[in-house]
């Protein structure tokens, strides 16, 4: 059974960083490109980051771009989202999700990340 | 940047309605679309890919159409489980640019 689990969610300052990991199982991590998609509380959802399967190839929405850099550990299973210079608009569930032929089959739960001061 | 438009915003329905919910691509994506349902608190899940197929284990009652700019999804007969929002989204490219929800509530 796929299974992504984010973790690392939680209240920072505006400005503040904060790391956010997704453990994968249940199918060949090291296979699959995968993606970081946000919701702002009672909004829709926005993609956020994408990393191919060896990573050779990144990409960032345009509201992240220089702020956020998304990485992988394929030994470890893990994917990865450092967000610096976090603004108010960054509040969101964070999700981790998998990438099958092009589209996104798996979803994790999501975490929250709340930037108040 | 391929921009995703969904109507209506909101839907009221009533169980044993046929429902339509239609997405428009800024621009050509083939059949490189996708619709999710997303119930209150959780993760989004997958309905159709590929424009017009049935993820396993998705209720037949659900059905999508369409290509190139111009998409539906349809549901034949409303049940209790399908209030919900559902979005779609086109991954023709690497954004996958999505809709802005269509949330279908009880009338």
């Amino acid at each position: 059974e796929v299974q992504l689990v984010e973790s690392g969610g939680g209240l920072v300052k505006p400005g503040g960083s904060l790391r956010l990991s997704c453990a994968a199982s249940g199918f060949t991590f090291s296979s699959y490109s995968m993606n970081w998609v946000r919701q702002a509380p009672g909004k829709g959802l926005e993609w956020v980051s994408s990393i191919s399967s060896s990573s050779s190839y990144i990409y960032y929405a345009d509201s992240v771009k220089g702020r956020f850099t998304i990485s992988r550990d394929n030994a470890k299973n893990s994917l990865y989202l450092q967000m610096n210079s976090l603004r108010a608009e960054d509040t969101a569930v964070y999700y981790c999700a998998r990438v099958g032929s092009g589209l996104i089959d798996y979803w994790g739960q999501g975490t929250l990340v709340t930037v108040s001061s | 940047d391929i921009q995703m438009t969904q109507s209506p915003s909101t839907l009221s329905a009533s169980v044993g309605d046929r429902v339509t919910i239609t997405c428009r691509a800024s621009q050509s994506i083939s059949s490189w679309l996708a619709w999710y349902q997303q119930k209150p608190g959780k993760a989004p899940k997958l309905l159709i890919y590929k424009a017009s197929s049935l993820e396993s284990g998705v209720p037949s009652r659900f059905s999508g159409s369409g290509s190139g700019t111009e998409f539906t999804l349809t549901i034949s007969s409303l049940q209790p489980d399908d209030f919900a929002t559902y979005y779609c989204q086109q991954y023709n490219s690497y954004w996958g640019t999505f809709g802005q929800g269509t949330k279908v509530e009880i009338k």
